[in-house]
């Protein structure tokens, strides 16, 4: 059973857009929400994380909206630029034991 | 200055041989872990330690046997190889402690043949 379900699966925007990913949960318990960032070849690298007491997070064009009652939390990358092209993983933890990931977005950012 | 570093890179081999993943990580973190990321990219969690104790034991085949020599060690040892094994292992660590980033290691590719 999926503990964590992302969408969409890929995702192309155009240079200076709006990419949005979204990833629901059902467990409550979780209390870390995690996003990785993966270039090919490459591992996941941690690119922003929420706790579930905010509803928003923004590290530079990096934002994660978190809805607590709703059970999903989301990526915004604001102007996104070809080099954000990556895959993206959010996941979800209790007590930062057992990391569950979801299926991941792959993002394609056309110039 | 590699936080957390794997070998080998590339491990290919035939079914029903045995091989090792290495995995040290320098960061002076308390858990570490083995992810296993299949061809459509699903990463999986596999094992964790916390200072060098088996916390979680994901339900993997008992061919996998993870040992952790020290706090900065996590190896992964395979036994009787099978096709279904090819994947992407990744090795991560954590600080603990209440702190939750998890940091990845640059993964092994294993091809089966």
């Amino acid at each position: 059973q999926q503990q964590v379900k992302q969408s969409p699966q890929s995702l192309i925007v155009q240079k200076g857009g709006i990419s949005i990913i979204n990833c629901a949960y059902e467990n409550t318990a979780f209390d870390y929400f995690p996003w990785y960032q993966q270039f090919p070849g490459k591992g996941p690298a941690l690119l922003i994380a929420i706790r579930p007491d905010v509803s928003e997070k923004k590290e530079g064009r990096f934002t994660i909206s978190f809805n607590k009652s709703a059970k999903q939390f989301s990526l915004h990358i604001m102007d996104s630029q070809p080099g954000d092209s990556a895959t993206y993983f959010c996941a979800a933890s209790t007590g930062g034991n057992q990391f569950y990931f979801g299926t991941g977005t792959s993002l394609t950012v056309i110039p | 200055d590699t936080a957390v570093s794997q070998t080998p890179k590339y491990l290919v081999t035939q079914m029903g041989n045995d091989k090792s993943i290495k995995c040290e990580q320098n960061l002076g973190h308390d858990t570490m872990y083995w992810y296993k990321q299949d061809s459509k990219k699903f990463l999986k969690i596999m094992f964790s330690y916390n200072n060098k104790e088996l916390i979680i034991n994901e339900t993997v085949p008992n061919r996998f046997s993870p040992k952790s020599p020290d706090k900065a060690h996590l190896n992964l040892h395979i036994n009787s190889l099978e096709l279904g094994d090819s994947a992407v292992y990744f090795c991560a660590s954590r600080l603990g402690q209440g702190r939750n980033e998890q940091f990845f290691g640059p993964g092994t590719r294993l091809t089966v043949l």
